[in-house]
């Protein structure tokens, strides 16, 4: 069963920093893009970073500079480290797998995290 | 970067179909893919590719393209459908940028 499991969420001050981790398991790790998606309370989906099987990086303009994302394949594990954190990254942050094939789309979300920045 | 537009709120009579649009640039380009969000809860995939519906998806979630839009079909409304739905797709610069629709509130009356 494939599941992914965030963690590392809290408050936070206004810029801080913070460090997300999603546990991996049923499946092959190495072998899938992930993603980092966030929501604010009450708003909608918001891509937040990708990491490509080569570890390739993206983000957008909102984050770029702040945050990083990382994986660790021997660990299972996928990280989002989030820098200069500010009041607008307040919201629960998701991890979701890419599936194989030639459609790009999410097969598997996690439950997610809440990050609070605050002071 | 791409935007996808959605219809803010839609509502639809229990048993009655109702019809979900996105619009978008990178929908000329790439198919969307649709989730299904209930309060409190991570968003799930009903609809991705040019129309499939993945394992446990009930036969009345239907998906379909044309140009600049995607439509997202409920046909025969339950009352546990009523939930948030997102569009989401590549963006137009393609590799792994993705944007997402600024989601739709289902209400069965």
């Amino acid at each position: 069963e494939v599941q992914l499991v965030e963690s590392g969420g809290g408050l936070v001050q206004p810029g801080g920093s913070l460090r997300l981790s999603c546990a991996a398991s049923g499946f092959t790790f190495s072998s899938y893009d992930m993603h980092w998606v966030r929501q604010a309370t009450g708003k909608g989906l918001e891509w937040v970073s990708a990491i490509g099987t080569a570890g390739d990086t993206y983000y957008p303009g909102s984050v770029k500079g702040r945050f990083t994302i990382s994986r660790e394949n021997g660990k299972n594990s996928l990280y989002l480290q989030m820098n200069s954190l500010r009041a607008g990254d307040t919201a629960v942050y998701y991890c979701a797998r890419v599936a194989s094939g030639a459609s790009y789309y999410f097969d598997y979300w996690g439950q997610g995290t809440l990050v609070a920045v605050s002071s | 970067s791409s935007e996808l537009t959605q219809d803010p709120a839609v509502s639809v009579a229990l048993g009655q179909t109702v019809r979900i649009t996105c619009q978008g640039d990178s929908l000329r380009s790439f198919y969307a893919s649709w989730y299904q969000q209930k309060p409190g809860q991570a968003p799930i995939l009903v609809i991705y590719g040019k129309n499939n519906r993945p394992s446990g998806i009930p036969d009345r979630f239907s998906g379909s393209s044309s140009g600049n839009t995607a439509s997202l079909t409920i046909t025969g409304a339950q009352a546990e459908d009523e939930a948030d739905y997102y569009c989401n797709s590549r963006d137009r610069s393609g590799n792994h940028r993705v944007v997402f629709g600024t989601g739709t509130k289902v209400t069965v009356l």
